[in-house]
């Protein structure tokens, strides 16, 4: 298995500005992901986070708007910018380590509310 | 494109009652499914995960699922419901043939068992 801490645990940001949310595994990782749980709602992929290159966005979501970095095998970030109450929504990171065939873990979430 | 439906927002069962929360899923190649757990305010628990053998799959806290290819499904099953189990379960899926991507999830089931 895997440990995934998450910085911060929740935030209250006010409209317009940005929010960068670390994860970081206590292990090296094959695939790394971030997700988004609005209120009532399932989990929605935002990106796959790629080490040393540019992450891989679904239909959606793009990167002016949710930049992510992911330097090494272990930790990456996610960046919500320009910030609107529609961003209010619980930000997961997600990894699989090892074999896809293996589960994937998930973070315990960042709480994001925008005033 | 991978796919996966969870027919029912809600589910009340009595405590020492069965338990269903249905699933079916739609891809291409091979699935893989899964399905996690999410109490309130926490984050995100793996209960279980069927690749490939046995379609009754065993999996944490007395969970089980059954897979069926001609069906399409990947219901959840325990025997004995527990007030404890009351949460909000989330079916995934991922297609063995799409290489390394992420998992899909469905909406989500809010299971309410009833003492």
């Amino acid at each position: 298995s895997a440990v995934i801490s998450q910085k911060p645990s929740r935030d209250i940001c006010q409209r317009g500005t940005s929010l960068t949310i670390q994860c970081q595994v206590d292990s090296q990782v094959t695939m790394m992901f971030w997700y988004r749980q609005q209120p009532g709602q399932s989990l929605t992929l935002i990106a796959t986070a790629n080490q040393g290159s540019e992450a891989t966005y679904e239909s959606g979501f793009v990167i002016d708007k949710f930049p992510i970095s992911r330097p090494n095998l272990t930790f990456s970030t996610l960046t919500v910018s320009n910030m609107s109450p529609e961003d209010s929504s619980i930000y997961l990171c997600s990894v699989v380590i090892g074999s896809r065939y293996n589960e994937q873990f998930f973070g315990p979430g960042t709480r994001l509310t925008v005033l | 494109a991978q796919s996966v439906a969870q027919p029912e927002d809600q589910v009340n069962v009595a405590e020492g009652n069965p338990l269903t929360v249905k699933c079916t899923y739609s891809v291409s190649g091979n699935p893989y499914l899964f399905w996690y757990v999410q109490y309130p305010n926490r984050g995100l628990q793996f209960l279980l995960k069927y690749i490939t053998g046995d379609n009754l799959v065993k999996g944490s806290y007395g969970f089980e699922a059954e897979f069926n290819k001609s069906q399409t499904s990947f219901h959840l099953k325990k025997p004995s419901a527990l007030v404890s189990d009351s949460a909000l379960y989330f079916c995934a899926v991922r297609d063995l043939n799409s290489g390394n991507t992420p998992l899909v999830f469905g909406k989500g089931t809010r299971l309410s068992v009833i003492a």
